[in-house]
């Protein structure tokens, strides 16, 4: 079956800091990957979005400049906090997509990341 | 912009009574899909239901939600809470595949609590 694994699970950085996260796809070739974060007390936003053979769409109120995303193939994805501070704390959630369930998204249990 | 809203909070409900969690949306799309996530704690969420058929009801695991359009509305149902049930709901919407967006709208989750 379709799996995804985030890496790491929970990490802990110093303000202004930056922190790498991975997201895996087992199983299947991920045709998009998107990352979402879930900041306390609020429910899981929408960062990015990066589609095979497309560049990477962020949203509103997130850049590359803040958050550079690397998607070197079908079953791997990274993003980078960069200079975090507490207001990017909360859990990170990979979404990602296949070919043949294009309409659904499998996500992995998310890395939560805390700024001291 | 999408928005989804569900049932605020947490619900408590004792084992064996039915389950209902509200979730009504909006969007400017006459086709978008409808999501049920479960998401149990250091888990990553987990689809429970879909659908972008109106009035159709779908099934899966003993819940049920059927996407009224006329509404606005993919309440999720059960008939019997299992304490297993426990857990943090999710509805999303996702635009439909010609907008091209591939983004999730999440409402803010329920806590579903079943004691016995």
């Amino acid at each position: 079956g379709a799996l995804v694994y985030q890496y790491p699970r929970r990490t802990i950085c110093k303000s202004g800091t930056s922190m790498r996260m991975e997201c895996q796809a087992v199983g299947f070739q991920a045709t998009s990957v998107a990352w979402y974060r879930q900041s306390p007390q609020k429910t899981f936003e929408l960062i990015a979005l990066s589609t095979v053979n497309s560049a990477i769409k962020y949203e509103q109120n997130f850049t590359q400049e803040k958050f550079p995303i690397s998607h070197p193939n079908l079953s791997f994805s990274s993003m980078t906090v960069l200079n975090a501070y507490l207001e990017d704390r909360g859990l990170y959630l990979c979404g990602a997509r296949f070919r043949d369930r294009p309409y659904e998204q499998y996500f992995g249990p998310g890395t939560r990341l805390t700024v001291l | 912009g999408d928005s989804v809203t569900q049932t605020e909070g947490l619900v408590t409900l004792t084992e064996g009574l039915p389950v209902m969690l509200n979730c009504t949306y909006q969007t400017i799309y006459s086709n978008p899909f409808l999501f049920w996530y479960v998401h149990y704690l250091n888990e990553s969420p987990r689809l429970l239901l879909k659908s972008s058929t109106d009035n159709k009801r779908t099934e899966h695991q003993g819940f049920h939600a059927t996407l009224h359009k006329s509404s606005s509305s993919f309440h999720l149902q059960k008939s019997s809470a299992q304490l297993s049930d426990s857990a943090l709901y999710y509805c999303a919407l996702s635009d439909p595949p010609g907008a091209n967006t591939g983004k999730l709208t999440f409402g803010h989750g329920t806590i579903l609590r079943v004691h016995p």
